[in-house]
């Protein structure tokens, strides 16, 4: 089974809100990180927290990693958009830190 | 800098072909993989290899073999390609170390009939 899960699947919001998307995993990690898919595109990497790390901040991202509940955040402020894509987070394990294991994502639609 | 180069960019088999994709990479990462993705499911890693020389089973390993030919160089093989084989395949490397980025290549849309 994937490591993370993401919730809600999908979102839609008006450009100027804020957009928060949730990751869940399972195991125990070194780091989680977050990405973005545009339509048809690959993967961009936005943001990396270490799991020693609480919060992190970077423009308009902030992300949030609780590692006894094995969850994170990730708050887009003042969407835009541009901001219309996939996002999805991703998982290094403390087991295995050759491995990098992704979430099933969030779509987000952000309405001009 | 190219960064992460995948061919081919679409391919149409039949079921029962076979194909190789291929994925190179300039940055000299260590680690290289191959991901699928699938409408609604994410990104299911099939195979990784975690440093020159080494090649590991994923999250779903059925019907691929990979081989790590060199440094820069990761393929996919699909010997007996099957319908449930349709997706669109990711190629990624990232430096050696846990505190590291992936880097994406554009994708192969694969489907089978």
């Amino acid at each position: 089974s994937q490591q993370g899960e993401e919730d809600p699947q999908a979102l839609s919001i008006q450009e100027g809100e804020n957009a928060t998307m949730n990751c869940s995993y399972k195991t125990s990690i070194n780091n989680l990180q977050w990405y973005r898919q545009n339509s048809g595109r690959g993967l961009v990497h936005l943001i990396l927290i270490r799991s020693n790390e609480r919060e992190k901040h970077s423009g308009r991202l902030r992300v949030t990693l609780d590692t006894s509940k094995k969850s994170s955040s990730l708050l887009i402020t003042a969407s835009r958009a541009a901001d219309t894509a996939s996002y999805f987070c991703a998982t290094v394990p403390s087991s295995n830190t050759g491995k990098l294991i992704f979430g099933q994502g969030t779509t987000l639609q952000v309405k001009p | 800098n190219a960064g992460v180069t995948q061919t081919p960019k679409f391919q149409v088999l039949k079921t029962g072909q076979s194909m190789t994709l291929q994925c190179a990479q300039d940055m000299n990462h260590n680690s290289m993989y191959w991901y699928r993705q699938d409408p609604g499911m994410g990104l299911r890693l099939i195979y990784y290899s975690a440093s020159e020389g080494t090649t590991d089973k994923g999250e779903v390993p059925n019907g691929y073999n990979v081989s790590r030919l060199n440094k820069r160089e990761f393929s996919l093989r699909l010997e007996s390609a099957a319908p449930s084989q349709t997706s669109v395949y990711f190629c990624a490397s990232r430096r050696v170390g846990s505190d590291t980025e992936a880097f994406f290549g554009q994708g192969t849309r694969l489907t089978v009939v």
